[in-house]
């Protein structure tokens, strides 16, 4: 079952603007990724952010976490039309290990369009 | 390369017929997880390993559905007797888990997108 939810589910910016998406979940998690998907292919790795942390940094890309209302955005700056994708946040429940869990939650995904 | 790579990329195959996917992860990475994807979904965990341990199965894996890892290192997903709802992209993905690394990022494939006709 999909734990997250995106939203917007899609968006459609013009180049040089701002993208903001922004993901909910339901249970406790270990952290939250963020993914991005091209049309019909795998997924890369943008940015993890753990439980104990509220923003974080990567390029373009600016991602908060606020556990209390169980949520999470993606910021992406300047946009650039090679951002045209889908993109995914997953959580990561607890492993009682300490290892880190096994298995992603997905949302369904926020599909971006950046036009030139 | 030396990211997680799938073969086939693409398979067609009729309703009935069996057919089985490879995942060779990323050579150092212990972990390796089976996700299948439908259209305008997000990926939905199938099952993982630990070495060749297979530790735990999503209820979405019937028993039409095997996966093996048998040396710890590349594992193959078997379909049989596929059915029309089988067509998805099956993503396989790869991580390092270890004590004391208690946050692991997970390194997809780039899929095998199966067509049952």
């Amino acid at each position: 079952s999909q734990q997250g939810e995106e939203d917007p589910q899609a968006l459609s910016i013009q180049e040089g603007e701002n993208a903001t998406m922004n993901c909910s979940y339901k249970t406790s998690i270990n952290n939250l990724q963020w993914y991005r998907q091209n049309s019909g292919r795998g997924l890369v790795h943008l940015i993890l952010i753990r439980s104990n942390e509220r923003e974080k940094h990567s390029g373009r890309l600016r991602v908060t976490l606020d556990t209390s209302k169980k949520s999470s955005s993606l910021l992406i700056t300047a946009s650039r039309a090679a951002d045209t994708a889908s993109y995914f946040c997953a959580t990561d429940a607890e492993d009682d290990s300490g290892a880190g869990s096994y298995q992603l939650t997905f949302g369904k995904g926020t599909k971006l369009s950046v036009i030139p | 390369d030396t990211g997680v790579s799938q073969d086939p990329r693409h398979k067609i195959t009729k309703r009935g017929q069996n057919v089985t996917f490879r995942c060779d992860p990323i050579s150092e990475h212990n972990r390796l997880y089976w996700y299948r994807q439908t259209l305008g979904q997000g990926p939905e965990f199938l099952t993982y390993f630990q070495n060749e341990a297979q530790l735990e199965k999503s209820r979405l894996l019937s028993d039409r559905f095997s996966a093996e890892r048998p040396k710890g290192s590349f594992s193959t997903l078997e379909i049989q007797r596929t059915e029309q709802g089988d067509s998805a992209m099956y993503l396989c993905a790869s991580s390092l888990a270890a004590r004391g690394r208690r946050y692991n990022e997970q390194f997809f494939g780039p899929g095998t997108r199966l067509t049952v006709l």
